[in-house]
Order: structure tokens, then sequence, then C-alpha cells
């Protein structure tokens, strides 16, 4: 199965500050990429899909790049709300396996 | 709007069983394939198994392989997960989440169902 690997594990940022996180593939996944974020006690949200695109209802502050194995989420200036747990999910092989998860932290 | 509403909290004991419901509202039920999701205490997400809500169809993890039945009643718009010989490592809360088909994304996620097992 394709293991993916998110750095760093954890974030300590700033409102305002921009937020860069990394996930990489074991092997080419395409751009069949997805980014959730995940708030203490609730379920994951899905805010980027096919790698670059936004769901619906998600703020441009949040954009994905990459392909192959990989791949980031930036989240251009973090409001209060945006600190949370954020997960990459791939679905190109056969099982869908999800990253370990990065925690935006306030700093 | 979509929603996925899931059963209540459970306790179960080493070796049991539990069977845990997710109701569908908001969208043609039999239109779309519905995952289930793991997540233990403090850990990340695991995948699984779906069912095509239409036809019935399956697929299970290898993880999960001889324990797992999911199941759903499309009258009731209702998807279910049963899960069995349950150890104390089972102990998670189990999400149901909408895809448009087996190999889509998750875009609509109920609310989460936490299963304890101990003895």
């Amino acid at each position: 199965e394709v293991v993916l690997t998110q750095s760093p594990a954890t974030l300590s940022l700033s409102p305002g500050e921009r937020a860069t996180l990394s996930c990489r593939a074991s092997q080419s996944v395409g751009t069949s990429l997805a980014w959730y974020q995940q708030k203490p006690g609730q379920a994951p949200r899905l805010l980027i899909y096919d790698a670059s695109n936004r769901a619906t209802g998600i703020p441009a502050r949040f954009s994905g790049g990459g392909s192959g194995t990989d791949f980031t989420l930036t989240i251009s200036s973090l409001e209060s709300e945006d600190f949370a747990i954020y997960y990459c999910q791939q679905r190109a092989n056969w099982p869908p396996t999800f990253g370990g998860g990065t925690k935006v932290e306030i700093k | 709007q979509v929603q996925l509403a899931q059963s209540g909290a459970e306790v179960k004991k080493p070796g049991a069983s539990v069977k845990v419901s997710c109701k569908a509202s908001g969208y043609t039920f039999s239109g779309y394939v519905m995952h289930w999701v793991r997540q233990a205490p403090e850990q990340g997400l695991e995948w699984m198994g779906w069912i095509n809500a239409g036809n019935g169809d399956t697929k299970y993890s290898q993880n999960f392989q001889d324990r797992i039945t999911i199941t759903r009643d499309t009258s009731a718009s209702t998807a279910y997960l049963d899960l069995n010989s349950l150890r104390s490592e089972d102990t998670a809360v189990y999400y149901c989440a909408r895809s448009y088909d087996s190999k889509s994304y998750f875009e609509f996620w109920g609310q989460g169902t936490l299963v304890t097992v101990s003895s």
C-alpha cells in the first residue's frame, strides 16, 4: 500500500503567518491526493482534492500543489480557526491511505 | 443539505461484536458510496471498507477482512458497520463518510461513534 509521510509533525506559528505542510508518497499517486482538516472532537473536513482543487466553501487562503510523490498544502495567512490537524490522503492505489497528520498549533 | 447521523457511543467487552449505523439525509442514498474510517485515540485515520449503496457491493481493508461486514438498508437510507471479535485495539471513533464512487474522496462525514472495548 502507499505510505504517506507528512512533515513536520507539528508546526508552531502565529496568526497571520504562512503555513506550509508537506506530504510525501512512497510511490507516485499522480495528482490523486486530498487534504483534510480536523479540529478536536470533530470529523475531518475535505479541503483540497486532486492535489490543487479547493472543495466547496473552502477559503482561498488554502491552496494545494504538487504531483507524483511530493505535495504541499499552504495556508497563506493563518486565521484562528485554522489551528488544527491536517491529513493528506491518496486514492490512486487501493487501499486508500492517510498520512499521519501535521498539527498546526499557535506559537 | 447532506447529513450523516451516526448511532451513539458503545462499550463492549473483548470478543464481542458492535454494530454502528449511519443514517443519510439530504441526498439520494443509493447514488453514492459509503465508507467507514476509524481513528484510535490520539492517532491518525484508517480506512476500513466501503459499500455501494445502490447495488450493495462491498470492499474491505485486508486489515479487517475476517471481522468486518458493511451493509445498507436503502429503505432507511442507512449504512451499517459490523465489527466482531473486538479487542482493546479496536477502541476508536468510527466515522462513516460519503464519496461519489468507490475511488473518490470523502466529501461528507458523520459525527463519529466512539466504540470502547474494555473488560
